[in-house]
């Protein structure tokens, strides 16, 4: 199992431009999720999924976009891009939605907007 | 809402030392408790886990105990090494949240040899 990927690992942008990260796992996972990091603040949710076709926000989803048409990729997609918004992009997975499961994450996409 | 609290860093301790990293919590309900930890250019990843109060969770010499008294989950270590250098985040789900983590601010811990 690869377990969770996310690509690309670094990316550059300017003001106003759009972009899309991609995540996917291969362990078929009913829950995924986005993070982002930012230094002093730990991890804060952005959105996530309970399953295909079903998503909804976290606790900072304003400018990020999401959809799940697959079990496997969970994309998000920044619609015009801030400085604010730079930051380190955790993607997760877990196979339950009780709470109590261990969630996998991925390698991270550090995003820089100029 | 639920909130972690984490004992500010960094912390900087030499090898063989004993550590502590102290996480408080608030949350409606049971939650259930998680320390997670980041080595340097990696992803998260589960270091242990409490799913019930009084429950010990325990990994690579690591330990934590749901304390629902003082709604507390302390981490602590007997002798630390070098590659234990990492950053340490508490985290925190409960019924409400579903699969929904509440993270700490994270701990940076740096071992000196």
């Amino acid at each position: 199992n690869a377990g969770v990927t996310q690509t690309p690992k670094f990316q550059v942008l300017k003001t106003g431009q759009s972009m899309t990260l991609q995540c996917a796992q291969d362990m078929n996972h009913e829950y995924m999720s986005w993070y982002r990091q930012d230094p002093g603040m730990g991890l804060r949710l952005i959105h996530y999924s309970v399953g295909a076709g079903i998503t909804d926000q976290g606790e900072v989803p304003n400018g990020y976009n999401v959809s799940r048409s697959t079990t496997e990729d969970f994309p998000l997609r920044l619609l015009s891009a801030a400085p604010s918004q730079t930051s380190v992009y955790f993607c997760a997975s877990s196979p339950g939605l009780a709470g109590a499961d261990t969630q996998y994450f991925g390698p991270g996409t550090r995003l820089t907007v100029l | 809402g639920n909130s972690v609290t984490q004992m500010e860093g960094p912390v900087t301790l030499s090898e063989e030392a004993f550590l502590t990293i102290n996480c408080t919590y608030t949350a409606t309900g049971y939650p259930s408790l998680f320390w997670y930890v980041q080595y340097p250019g990696e992803g998260l990843q589960l270091l242990l886990k409490a799913t019930k109060a009084d429950d010990k969770g325990s990994n690579k010499g690591f330990e934590a105990t749901y304390r629902k008294e003082t709604t507390s989950f302390h981490l602590e270590k007997g002798s630390v090494q070098v590659s234990d250098s990492a950053v340490y985040f508490c985290a925190l789900s409960d019924r409400n949240s579903g699969s929904r983590l509440t993270f700490g601010e994270g701990t940076q811990l740096t071992v000196n040899p």
